[in-house]
């Protein structure tokens, strides 16, 4: 399998409720993003990891918690998460930081009740 | 920070005509622009990009165009198919950045 895979595409679960979202890659790309799709706004940056270490924390809060055990996957840890956190994650990845493109997941959609 | 302005936010046009959508930057230092294609149920998808040393790149029916001086930068699509209809995304990044600025998106309908 090719390209940049997440799972699940769609997650409900309530506000005490602990869930992880996965992000897998096989392009060989060293940086991963997670990045937060709402509905009339710019997409957000959440977190930037380059060669398995963090190098961006975009003021997220602490209810998100990134893991990043390889080059290759991603998580995304979520507990007692708000309604307004409802939303598309998209994971994406690149060859490096900066000035290259990004190849996107389909994105886990989010809903929180 | 940069700040990516992004117009219009919807397009409709006919089977066959061109569209073009502009985006303009604020930060001087910014040298890559890519441009996204985001279909229902999908992530944005690379489809053409443009660093600051070249003013124009075309590809196929798609172009895209960069004005340094004024800031600003632009997608151009000629004869628009029913499939081209998507939300479509501009962003702003530079070299050594972690991050890439991007657009608030525009909505394209083309009517067959």
């Amino acid at each position: 399998e090719t390209g940049v895979t997440q799972t699940p595409r769609h997650l409900v679960m309530g506000m005490t409720n602990k869930k992880s979202l996965k992000c897998e890659q096989h392009l060989g790309h060293n940086a991963m993003y997670w990045y937060k799709q709402s509905a009339k706004k710019p997409l957000e940056l959440m977190f930037v990891y380059s060669l398995e270490e963090r190098v961006e924390n975009n003021s997220v809060p602490s209810r998100f918690s990134p893991e990043c055990p390889n080059s290759s996957h991603l998580f995304l840890h979520l507990h007692t998460l708000q309604p307004e956190d409802s939303a598309l994650y998209l994971c994406a990845s690149s060859q490096g930081t900066g000035d290259y493109g990004y190849t996107f997941g389909s994105g886990t959609r989010l809903t929180v009740v | 920070g940069e700040n990516v302005e992004q117009h219009p936010s919807t397009l409709s046009v006919q089977e066959g005509d061109s569209a073009v959508i502009k985006c303009t930057y604020s930060d001087s230092a910014s040298n890559y622009f890519p441009w996204y294609k985001q279909e229902l149920g999908k992530g944005p998808q690379l489809i053409i990009d443009i660093r600051s040393n070249v003013g124009e790149k075309k590809d196929q029916r798609i172009a895209v165009t960069l004005n340094k001086t004024a800031k600003h930068f632009s997608l151009h699509i000629t004869e628009t198919q029913p499939e081209d209809s998507a939300v479509y995304f501009c962003a702003a990044s530079q070299t050594g950045a972690n991050n890439l600025f991007f657009g608030t998106g525009t909505r394209l309908t083309v009517i067959p």
